[in-house]
């Protein structure tokens, strides 16, 4: 089971934001993060914990390992507010239930 | 650049099998997994299952006695059937591709535009 805490946080544009999430069990590092804009498909931000996908700016970083994980937006642009998701793989794929990412 | 297109039934009646299929331009389907994940209105993502060019598949447990996955090589798509829908099934459904990137994690690194799919009688 993934716990991404809380559901929802409130920034503002250009302050640094950072999400979390939780495993209950290890996962090493293989954790990747999704962000999901209203309407849109999920896009790929993250992965094993702390690779920034193909095209991803560099705004965006991820840390962790074992069982706790951050996903750090250094400065926040207004298309960053959106909903992000993690996600890992044991037998198969599992999403945490999502942190929505307001602005203040 | 990968491109998955998808198309597929919208309105189904409760007891209707769905069908979806998704096509992936630009990018051979050797090496990937090929993948089908649901999102209810409002609510988080639930992966339904995953097919390789070899045509094995992988399908999530709790959804495994009604859903089907196959590939068609030559077109460069893949299928979704799901049997006997209830408005528990009501979601978006996206195709995605299961990458390489991580060959533990294969993060999904290119998505469908998603498709609604609707079960009402």
């Amino acid at each position: 089971v993934l716990t991404q805490s809380p559901a929802t946080v409130s920034f503002s544009p250009g302050e640094r934001a950072t999400l979390s999430c939780r495993a209950s069990q290890s996962v090493s590092t293989y954790l990747a993060w999704y962000q999901q804009r209203p309407a849109q498909a999920p896009r790929l931000l993250i992965y094993d914990a702390s690779k920034r996908a193909p095209g991803i700016p560099a705004r965006f970083s991820g840390s962790g390992s074992g069982t706790d994980f951050t996903l750090t937006i250094s400065s926040l642009e207004p298309d960053d507010f959106a909903v992000y998701f993690c996600q890992y793989r044991r037998a198969w794929p599992i999403f945490g239930q999502g942190t929505r990412l307001d602005i203040k | 650049q990968v491109q998955l297109q998808q198309w597929g039934s919208g309105l189904l009646k409760p007891s209707e099998t769905l069908s979806l299929i998704c096509a992936a331009y630009g990018e051979s389907f050797v090496g990937h997994y090929w993948t089908w994940i649901r999102q209810p209105p409002g609510k988080g993502l639930e992966w339904i299952g995953e097919i390789n060019h070899n045509g094995v598949t992988n399908y999530n447990p709790s959804l495994k006695s009604r859903v089907a996955m196959s590939i068609d090589m030559p077109k460069n798509q893949f299928s979704l059937n799901l049997t006997s829908v209830t408005a528990a099934d009501t979601a978006v459904y996206y195709c995605a591709r299961g990458s390489r990137l991580s060959h533990v994690l294969l993060p999904f690194d290119f998505w469908g535009q998603g498709t609604l799919v609707a079960v009402s009688s």
